[in-house]
């Protein structure tokens, strides 16, 4: 099955860069996801890896490392309004429906 | 304007009793999604449908029940059989096109059984 596994919680202040690892382990691999989601809010996605390498969009950036089954997400030039939960997630064995994990709770202050 | 719709936001319902979660989306999307949501449990799967009449069990698909006869609603029955059914549940879809396939949330809703 798909099992994967990223920190419980992390805290950075304003302005600063924070880095979300993500660790996977799969049967079959179509790729990774980060999905972002507020306090009692709804996840919304940020970005996906298919190959291996970074991937920029704004202020966030994801990265993939399919060799050692690892990424990261990148959040540079933190803002409060980043207090959020982030999620990685893969598609199940069949590709059919994504599997999260439990996501890492990052906590801006200022 | 596209999107999901969850109602309602808020579900208070006694224990034993049947409850029925709707999940209505306008993005015509082939593909919907049920999630369970608790507090540092991330997002499990429940059900999930890529296609009208068909549907398929997530991990944690014992004592749920879902039907899909219309491509745009999925809704979720939490059964009496659902041990603890108290948490946020989350629908979702997507165009079921897989790999960089992106999921659109609807808002949740919360149930508590009281």
């Amino acid at each position: 099955g798909q099992s994967l596994e990223q920190p419980s919680e992390v805290t950075a202040v304003e302005g600063a860069i924070v880095q979300i690892n993500c660790t996977y382990q799969t049967s079959g691999f179509y790729g990774l996801s980060w999905y972002q989601q507020h306090d009692g809010g709804a996840p919304t996605f940020l970005s996906y890896n298919a190959l291996d390498g970074l991937e920029e969009t704004g202020r966030f950036s994801s990265f993939l490392s399919r060799s050692d089954s690892y990424g990261y997400l990148l959040l540079q030039e933190l803002q409060m309004k980043d207090s959020a939960s982030y999620f990685c997630a893969v598609l199940n064995q069949a590709g059919t429906a994504l599997i999260f994990g439990k996501g890492t709770t990052l906590s801006v202050s200022s | 304007d596209g999107g999901i719709t969850q109602s309602p936001k808020y579900l208070f319902r006694k224990e034993g009793q049947n409850v029925t979660l709707s999940c209505e989306q306008n993005l015509n999307h082939d593909a919907m999604y049920w999630y369970r949501q608790d507090p540092g449990q991330g997002l499990r799967l429940i059900y999930y449908s890529q296609i009208v009449n068909d549907f398929q069990k997530g991990d944690i698909a014992e004592g749920y029940s879902v039907s899909r006869e219309k491509k745009e609603s999925f809704p979720l029955t939490v059964t009496s059989a659902q041990k603890n059914p108290t948490a946020f549940y989350l629908c979702a879809s997507s165009q079921g096109q897989g790999g960089s396939d992106t999921q659109y949330f609807g808002p949740g809703t919360r149930l508590t059984v009281l």
